[in-house]
């Protein structure tokens, strides 16, 4: 079975630039959250999405934003990107919202802004 | 709000000995309590995982864990540190009232164990 399957796996952008990061989760899971994770703040929850609906969002400005697809693949974007924003950016999978539900992380995506 | 602290930085300890990894928690309600390990450049890898039940928890890799309600710690333990075991650890909890599938982690712990 094939694990939660994070592209890019590394990214530089330039300042003021977008970027698109894709999430495609373990088969049949259908909850999908986004972690950014840097040395000084640790891991922090970005947003969290089942059956295509963001369920939950974390404390990070409105140029943070993502998507569920009807196949459960998940997207998030930042806009106008600052040099803040270079960091891990981490994808788990679950089979459902439950709060006993293990979360499968993938690979992540190191993003640099430069 | 829910809230994890791992009160370490960096914990060393010599191949052959025990290990603790320490993690306290606070949540309205029961709470659900995980660790998770990341290696370098990797994702995190689940651990274990305790939701009710015996308070030891036994998960992958030898590693098993307490929970403690009365001193809400949910402390990480392994009977002898292996060298390969040296990675970043981190606890996390989910709240009964936190919505969804939210896990708040604490800051992480370094495991060095040295040959």
């Amino acid at each position: 079975k094939a694990g939660v399957t994070q592209t890019p796996r590394y990214l530089i952008k330039t300042r003021g630039q977008q970027v698109t990061l894709s999430c495609s989760p373990i088969s049949g899971h259908r909850s999908v959250s986004w972690y950014q994770q840097t040395p000084g703040q640790g891991l922090q929850f970005l947003f969290e999405y089942f059956s295509e609906t963001q369920r939950n969002k974390g404390n990070f400005p409105g140029r943070f934003s993502g998507r569920q697809f009807s196949n459960s693949r998940s997207e998030m974007n930042v806009s106008t990107l600052e040099l803040g924003d270079s960091a891990l950016y981490l994808c788990a999978s679950s089979l459902g919202p439950g709060q006993g539900a293990k979360a499968f992380f993938g690979q992540g995506t190191r993003l640099t802004v430069v | 709000a829910q809230s994890v602290a791992q009160p370490e930085d960096q914990v060393n300890v010599a191949e052959g000995n025990p290990l603790t990894v320490k993690c306290t928690y606070s949540v309205s309600g029961n709470p659900y309590l995980f660790w998770y390990v990341q290696y370098p450049n990797r994702g995190l890898q689940f651990l274990l995982k305790y939701i009710t039940g015996d308070n030891l928890v036994k998960g992958s890799y030898g590693f098993e864990a307490e929970f403690n309600k009365s001193q809400t710690s949910f402390h990480l333990k392994k009977p002898s540190a292996l060298v390969s075991d040296s990675a970043l650890y981190f606890c996390a909890v989910r709240g009964v009232n936190s919505g969804y599938s939210t896990l708040t982690f604490g800051k992480g712990t370094m495991l060095l164990v040295s040959p």
